[in-house]
């Protein structure tokens, strides 16, 4: 099973400021099939990004994601106040079982 | 548009058992993959399992294999989650979410989830 390590675990920062959000798999993902969701309290996650790189319909130009092999980013170049939320990095290239990471709070500093 | 509906959620003694189900709208339910994920109060998402659109394949997380039973109805447009032996482990909220394509890959659309308590 790939293990995804998110870090920061919190990330305090103010509205306009650049977040920037990794996620660390225990082995390479294959394709970079990897996929970003935020998640605000109550809700269901939504999907940001996936393979990697590509934004999913609807989402934002200033969310953008990175990344290959076993290193991944997500960055949020300027963050507005509906952007507050746990962000999971989540990799379907293994063939045998989804994983998720243990999320990032993005809060208001 | 797409919508996902959970149901069969509540509170239950440990060791019995729950069905969950998932009402689908707004798609062609026959031609997409489709998850159950969970999250446990104040902690991160966990998938749980996955089947393919024709019900042909089936995955499941090491945490619930050989207790949790996934299946579909195309002729419904549902998707289940049989729950047995249930521990006090498995409280958490469960989606439903689909697939972006037949088997899997990454999660498009989400219910809004439903709440399992486990607990005597």
């Amino acid at each position: 099973e790939i293990v995804l390590t998110q870090s920061p675990g919190t990330l305090s920062l103010s509205p306009g400021e650049r977040a920037t959000l990794s996620c660390r798999a225990s082995q390479s993902v294959i394709h970079n099939y990897l996929a970003w969701y935020q998640q605000k309290p109550g809700q269901a996650p939504r999907l940001l990004i996936y393979d990697a790189s590509s934004r999913a319909t609807g989402i934002p130009d200033r969310f953008s994601g990175r990344g290959s092999g076993t290193d991944f980013t997500l960055t949020i170049s300027r963050l507005e106040p509906e952007d507050f939320a746990v962000y999971y990095c989540q990799q379907y290239g293994s063939s045998r079982a989804l994983t998720f990471g243990g999320g990032t709070k993005v809060e208001i500093k | 548009q797409v919508q996902l509906v959970e149901s069969g959620g509540g509170v239950v003694q440990p060791g019995r058992s729950l069905r969950l189900s998932c009402a689908a709208s707004g798609f062609t339910f026959s031609r997409y993959g489709m998850h159950w994920v969970r999250q446990a109060p104040g902690k991160g998402l966990e998938w749980v399992a996955v089947i393919w659109y024709d019900g042909s394949d089936k995955y499941y997380s090491d945490s619930v294999r050989g207790r949790f039973t996934i299946s579909r109805d195309n002729s419904k447009n549902t998707l289940y989650v049989q729950m047995n032996s249930l521990r006090a482990e498995d409280t958490a909220v469960y989606y439903c979410a689909r697939d972006h394509t037949s088997s899997w890959s990454r999660l498009d659309y989400w219910g809004q989830g439903i709440l399992v308590t486990v607990s005597s």
